[in-house]
């Protein structure tokens, strides 16, 4: 059973502050690792697609970086703003399985 | 591009009722999947299929069923409605990597 886990499950933090959080998934059979920000009444909106090693991918005030070697993924947010609050997601494809699998998400809270 | 579309976007059903979520893509993927989102759980995967005429079976399957008669089409059928039920669906479409959603059905069975 492929488990991913995402920590912490939420975070309230001040606005201006960086934050970040982790995705944890199995090191055997890997082929990418997707983030995707979700706000509520939305469709998840994709923001990273990581494949290799040590990829560390940017997005305006949002970066993320990946070790497929240990299983995780690093999601940050410098300078956080109102609207960064959401649920921010990954979800792991592996070599094997032909379908991903979503974590259950970390709840960000940015309070002005 | 309308990318993916569900329909209905909410329903309110009777247990023991039945009904059919429609998922509508236009950007010509092979696979497609139905989540269901609940509270504090995440996105789960229903029921998946890597291309025309092929269902697979995802993490939460039962008192559902799914078929994708034409590569752009996946539907999600309840055939007899349960309060567990309730949730909100999401539709996915993948060429390979991305997944690309759609807005979602808020189903209330009651």
């Amino acid at each position: 059973i492929l488990n991913v886990e995402q920590s912490p499950q939420s975070l309230h933090v001040q606005e201006g502050d960086s934050t970040n959080f982790t995705c944890s998934f199995p090191s055997s059979n890997f082929y990418a690792l997707h983030w995707y920000r979700w706000e509520t009444a939305k469709s998840p909106e994709a923001l990273f697609v990581m494949t290799l090693n040590g990829d560390e991918k940017k997005k305006g005030r949002i970066s993320a970086t990946l070790n497929t070697k240990e299983g995780y993924s690093y999601l940050y947010i410098k300078g956080s703003q109102p609207e960064d609050s959401a649920t921010y997601l990954c979800a792991f494809e592996g070599t094997s399985y032909d379908k991903v699998i979503f974590g259950p998400g970390t709840s960000l809270s940015v309070i002005p | 591009n309308a990318g993916v579309t569900q329909t209905p976007k909410f329903r309110v059903l009777k247990t023991g009722q039945s009904m059919t979520l429609l998922c509508a893509q236009d950007m010509n993927h092979e696979y497609m999947y139905w989540y269901r989102q609940d509270p504090g759980m995440g996105l789960r995967l229903i029921h998946y299929s890597v291309g025309e005429g092929t269902t697979a079976k995802g993490e939460v399957p039962d008192g559902y069923n799914v078929s994708r008669l034409k590569k752009q089409n996946f539907l999600l059928g309840l055939e007899s409605a349960a309060p567990s039920q309730t949730s909100v669906y999401f539709c996915a479409s993948s060429p390979n990597t991305e997944a690309f959603f759609g807005q979602g059905t808020r189903l209330t069975v009651v």
